[in-house]
This record gives structure tokens, sequence and C-alpha cells, in this order.
């Protein structure tokens, strides 16, 4: 199958910093990726949608000055969590798929980012 | 709008116990319907698909059955092992022409736990 890979696996960092994660699809061109952010015990929360050289479309309560996506290429997108804060400490996880019609979305391993 | 729901967790079995994870969905049309796994610590795995209704969606035993009339796509074993446990999660991708084509939606995600 299709591999995505997301890097890093886990970060610890200082609040008010910033930290990007990558997520890349090594062995396909991914139109269209997802950021979804899990918490502890829950589902998946969709944060954004972004396809290849446009602007992320973001879900309803997600502030976009706060999470950065940046789709730079067919490979690449980039979650950027601004100014982070402890309550931003979650579980961040990016799905890529080839096209936008009933395509199955493979998953990236996962960032569990820790803000303290 | 689309919705998936999911059997509350966590379900407990022995090895070799039959499963079933039930989960239903709420969209128009024909959606595409997903199972992914998740282990402890790992990203999400795409378990099975079904892309239209009557599929059988199968991978390392695990079957799914889309079903139009019922709108479910329950998940089934036959004889689970210790290595089964893990967290099922239920999506659906909505079906093409719908205002949300492109994006996985999931249910709220079943801790499965197999004891020896």
């Amino acid at each position: 199958g299709a591999v995505v890979s997301q890097h890093p696996s886990r970060v610890i960092c200082k609040s008010g910093t910033s930290v990007k994660i990558e997520c890349r699809s090594l062995d396909f061109q991914a139109t269209t990726m997802f950021w979804y952010r899990q918490f502890p015990k829950q589902s998946l929360m969709l944060m954004a949608t972004s396809n290849e050289g446009s602007k992320a479309t973001y879900e309803q309560g997600v502030e976009k000055d706060k999470f950065l996506i940046n789709h730079a290429s067919l490979t690449l997108s980039t979650l950027t969590v601004t100014s982070a804060h402890p309550e931003d400490s979650s579980f961040y996880i990016c799905s890529a798929r080839r096209g936008r019609v009933n395509t199955e979305a493979f998953f990236g391993q996962g960032t569990r980012l820790t803000v303290v | 709008g689309n919705s998936v729901t999911q059997m509350e967790g966590p379900v407990t079995l022995s090895e070799e116990a039959f499963l079933t994870i039930n989960c239903t969905y709420t969209a128009t049309g024909y959606p595409s319907l997903f199972w992914y796994v998740q282990y402890p610590g790992e990203g999400l795995q795409l378990l099975l698909k079904a892309t239209k209704a009557d599929d059988k969606g199968s991978n390392k035993g695990f079957e799914a059955t889309y079903r139009k009339e019922t709108t479910s796509f329950h998940l089934e074993k036959g004889s689970v092992q210790v290595s089964d446990s893990a967290v099922y999660f239920c999506a659906l991708s909505p079906a093409p022409g719908s205002s949300n084509t492109g994006k996985l939606i999931f249910g709220q995600g079943t801790t499965l736990q197999v004891k020896p």
C-alpha cells in the first residue's frame, strides 16, 4: 500500500514556541492531504483539508492563524502550531489521498506534541 | 449531514471468541465505507473498505459488508487474537458530488481488548 511518513513522531516544546510537523507521501502524489487532531480516548477531529497549491480549508472552530498549513508540493504538507500552549498538546495525524473521489486515505504515524 | 456511529467500548473478549463491532452511518447517496485500526502508540492503518452496496471488505480475517438497507458496516472476525487488541474506527467518505466529498468522517472508535 501507499506510504505516508509523518515527522517528527514525538516533540516536546516550550510554551510560546512554534512547532512544524511534516507529512510526506513517499510513493504517490497526494492531491489532497488532511490534518486531524486526536485527544486521548477520543476520535479524530478533522482540522483542515489542504490541496496542493491552494490555501487550506479549515473546519469550523479551528484557528487558521494558529495552525498554519502549507501544501507546497504533491508530496509534502506541513502543519505549524504557532505560539504553542499546553492546551495544544495532542496527537496530530495527517492523511493523504491520491484523488478526491472515494479513494482511501493513507495515514501517517502521528505526532505526539507536548507543550510544557 | 454525514455521521458515523459505533458501539461504545471497551469490548473485552477471550482469545478465539467471535467479534462484532457495530457501525451505522448517515449519509446521502452511496458513500464509501472504511474500517481503520490503531494499535497502541501508533497511527491509523486501513483495515478494509467497501465502495458500493453489498460489497464485502476483508483483511486479516476481518470482514464487513456494506448494507445500504440498514445503513450499516459492522466489523466481524471469527476468532480474535490477543494481537487484535486495538482501537477500531469506522469511517465514511461522502459520495461524489456532495459538499464533503474528499473528507473522511470517523466514528468515535471502539476499543477491543482480547485476553489470553
